[in-house]
């Protein structure tokens, strides 16, 4: 009954860190994606992948890479961290046609 | 390229009374629409979704969401507004002919405010 699961929940990175994301999902869903929150802005796509091995681009890519070598692992790296990537990051899968569902987040702080 | 308004940064209701979350889209086609609902450091979670059919569409906690293709409309409501009820509610957006990577776009969010 797991669902979409992110880690870690919190993070503090300084400037210029790299760290990585992860996100598993058990539901054996082909799509998954990562989004950012940012206040008052609701949720822009960062990377999105339709299976193993396919990744693209969303609306706001830079500064941050994917994988997808398997089917429920998506994780999310942030090379080189800057305080514009202070944010709420969520990942999320689906059937395809079904609804998406939402890990619990993940709050980075870039100071 | 597709988008969703929601005008109301906030909305303030009285327990018991109706409340309605105002969103509007715009995409090529018969949009699929959906409703999050998203409570303090959690993740979102799934209200509802308008796909084909009837235009009301009923979903989780007793709420409910009326399509209106003249006015491209997805109103979210509930009859009798519950204090637990606050949240940040989003209203998304999905083109029906997008077979790439059928992602969301969402709206900018909402923030339900329901006093005792």
């Amino acid at each position: 009954n797991a669902g979409v699961t992110q880690t870690p929940k919190f993070r503090i990175l300084k400037i210029g860190q790299s760290m990585t994301l992860q996100c598993t999902q058990d539901m054996n869903h082909n799509y998954m994606y990562w989004y950012r929150q940012d206040p008052g802005m609701g949720l822009k796509l960062i990377y999105y992948s339709v299976g193993a091995g396919i990744t693209d681009k969303g609306e706001v890519p830079n500064g941050y890479n994917v994988s997808r070598s398997t089917t429920e692992d998506f994780p999310l790296r942030l090379e080189l961290a800057a305080p514009s990537q202070t944010s709420v990051y969520f990942c999320a899968s689906t059937r395809g046609l079904d609804t998406i569902y939402f890990g619990e987040g993940s709050w980075l702080t870039v100071v | 390229a597709q988008s969703v308004a929601q005008p109301e940064d906030q909305v303030n209701v009285a327990e018991g009374n109706p409340l309605t979350v105002k969103c509007t889209y715009s995409v090529s086609g018969n949009p699929y629409l959906f409703w999050y609902v998203q409570y303090p450091n959690r993740g979102l979670q799934f209200l509802l979704k308008y796909i084909t059919g009837d235009n009301l569409v009923k979903g989780s906690y007793g709420f409910e969401a009326e399509f209106n293709k003249s006015q491209t409309s997805f109103h979210l409501k509930k009859p009798s507004a519950l204090v637990s009820d606050s949240a940040l509610y989003f209203c998304a957006v999905r083109p029906p002919m997008d077979t790439g990577r059928r992602a969301l776009t969402f709206g900018s969010g909402t923030r339900l405010q329901v006093q005792p």
